[in-house]
């Protein structure tokens, strides 16, 4: 069982707009950020949002998060084909000390 | 760029010692401004943190696997190190090394091993 707490699916249609849920405690999202990773179908998960609501640099901006309280939350807007992935959220955990993950949601593109 | 690959056997016998290395390039594992962390995932599951460890030695370990974890770093050859002991089924997973930055998010990751525990 992972700390954080994501739907195991999402989906939508191409142009949509899709938001991925993240639920954790006061040890983890409610003291500190959240990112988000995102994982394409056989390779490694790659940065997708920092400290909450940050782009690295090369994320298109249809790929937005926000966070209240002890849930974070990403949003797609204009969903396309190549957003098809594992998307997981994580953050650090002043109890462990150490990063905790979601169990990451499998985003289907129609 | 920052580059990261893992080496090591990708079949281990249960309760033999899994060790995996992961070389970077691109930047230095002595730098003050990053750390560096070894994460896995068994096959169609989640990430789990296994531990991560500063350039001056220092480290922390995910309390479940801390009894069997050691990560090490060679400054003299820009490497971390990984070794799991007395693995068993439930270790099989692709490893990754990734660097972590003071925002605590890992924005280089290495392209991943997968380690079979085995007979």
């Amino acid at each position: 069982q992972s700390v954080l707490t994501q739907p195991p699916s999402a989906s939508g249609t191409p142009g949509q707009r899709v938001t991925i849920s993240c639920s954790g405690s006061i040890s983890n999202i409610g003291s500190n950020t959240a990112n988000w990773y995102q994982q394409l179908p056989g390779t490694a998960p790659k940065l997708l949002i920092y400290s909450t609501n940050q782009r690295p640099s090369g994320v298109p901006a249809r790929f937005s998060a926000s966070k209240s309280g002890t849930s974070a939350s990403l949003a797609i807007i204009g969903l396309q084909s190549e957003d098809e992935a594992d998307y997981y959220c994580a953050a650090w955990d002043d109890s462990l000390n150490g990063p905790v993950f979601g169990g990451g949601t499998k985003l289907t593109v129609l | 760029q920052v580059q990261l690959q893992e080496a090591g056997p990708g079949l281990v016998k249960p309760s033999e010692t899994l060790s995996l290395t992961c070389t970077v390039s691109g930047g230095s594992v002595s730098s003050v401004s990053y750390f560096w962390t070894w994460i896995r995932q068994p096959p169609g599951k989640g990430l789990e943190w296994i531990g991560y460890i500063f350039n001056n030695g220092n480290h922390n370990y995910n309390p479940s696997l801390k009894s069997r974890v050691t990560i090490s770093v060679d400054t003299s050859k820009n490497q971390l190190s990984l070794n799991l002991t007395s693995v068993t089924a439930a270790d099989t997973a692709i490893y990754y090394c990734a660097r972590v930055r003071v925002t605590r998010d890992f924005d280089y990751w290495g392209q991943g091993t997968l380690v079979a525990v085995s007979s």
